[in-house]
């Protein structure tokens, strides 16, 4: 199982970033797949799950309504639209994977991570 | 959103030591937690879910206990590689929580 995240970077409050996360070495139509995140030197903090057929999602309070999760199992791939991005969102943001098909669900894989940085 | 109280948040200890590190839930969620460790600069790697569960591969030093509110991740016997941080979270309801995690170092 790999997953790799691409499209962290410096981006100014209130604009927006899309993350993307390849999977590889797994089904993976078969997995819920998760988004958490972790600011510099603190804790892990859960952001968003969807299952494994897409059609559920999940979000935390911090980021609902500002943040969209979403998969294409043709081109394998999740992703997290994040817009109005607030200097709170700077984070590690790890692409992983759901151990059953649920949105909500413990990962038992993550990727390496992708640093996002809000600032102007 | 449930939380998770996660205790204590720092601990020194010895090699071969047992390390007991505990979270307690706002409410009950049944057997719904998992730990996971996390070493500098590194992802974090599952140890145990449905609170009792060893993933595949943890060395069975590693084990989990609880149900309800109150949770405990023991070591049985401290390595020199165990020497990370570590989260419990709750996968009960959404929005999943975690603990504040416990930083386990060297005494």
């Amino acid at each position: 199982v790999q997953l790799v995240e691409s499209g962290g970077g410096v981006v100014q409050p209130g604009r927006s970033l899309r993350l993307s996360c390849v999977p590889s070495g797994f089904f993976f139509s078969s997995y819920g797949m998760s988004w958490v995140r972790q600011a510099p030197g603190k804790g892990l903090e859960w952001v968003s799950g969807i299952s494994g057929s897409g059609g559920s999602s999940y979000y935390a309070a911090s980021v609902k309504g500002r943040f969209t999760i979403s998969r294409d199992d043709s081109q394998i791939t999740l992703n997290l639209q994040m817009n109005s991005l607030r200097g709170e969102d700077t984070a590690v943001y790890y692409c992983a994977r759901n151990r059953g098909h649920s949105g909500y669900d413990s990962v038992d894989y993550w990727g390496q991570g992708t640093l996002v940085i809000v600032s102007s | 959103a449930i939380q998770m109280t996660q205790s204590p948040s720092s601990l020194s200890a010895s090699v071969g030591d047992r390390v007991t590190i505990t979270c307690r839930a706002s409410q009950g969620i049944s057997n719904r937690v998992a730990w996971y460790q996390q070493k500098p600069g590194k992802a974090p790697n599952l140890l145990i879910f449905e609170a009792s569960t060893l993933q595949s591969g943890v060395p069975s030093r590693f084990s989990g206990s609880g149900s309800g509110t109150d949770f405990t991740l023991t070591i049985s016997s401290l390595q020199p590689e165990d020497f990370a941080t570590y989260f419990c979270l709750q996968d009960n309801n959404y929005p999943l929580t975690f603990g504040q995690g416990t930083k386990v170092d060297i005494k």
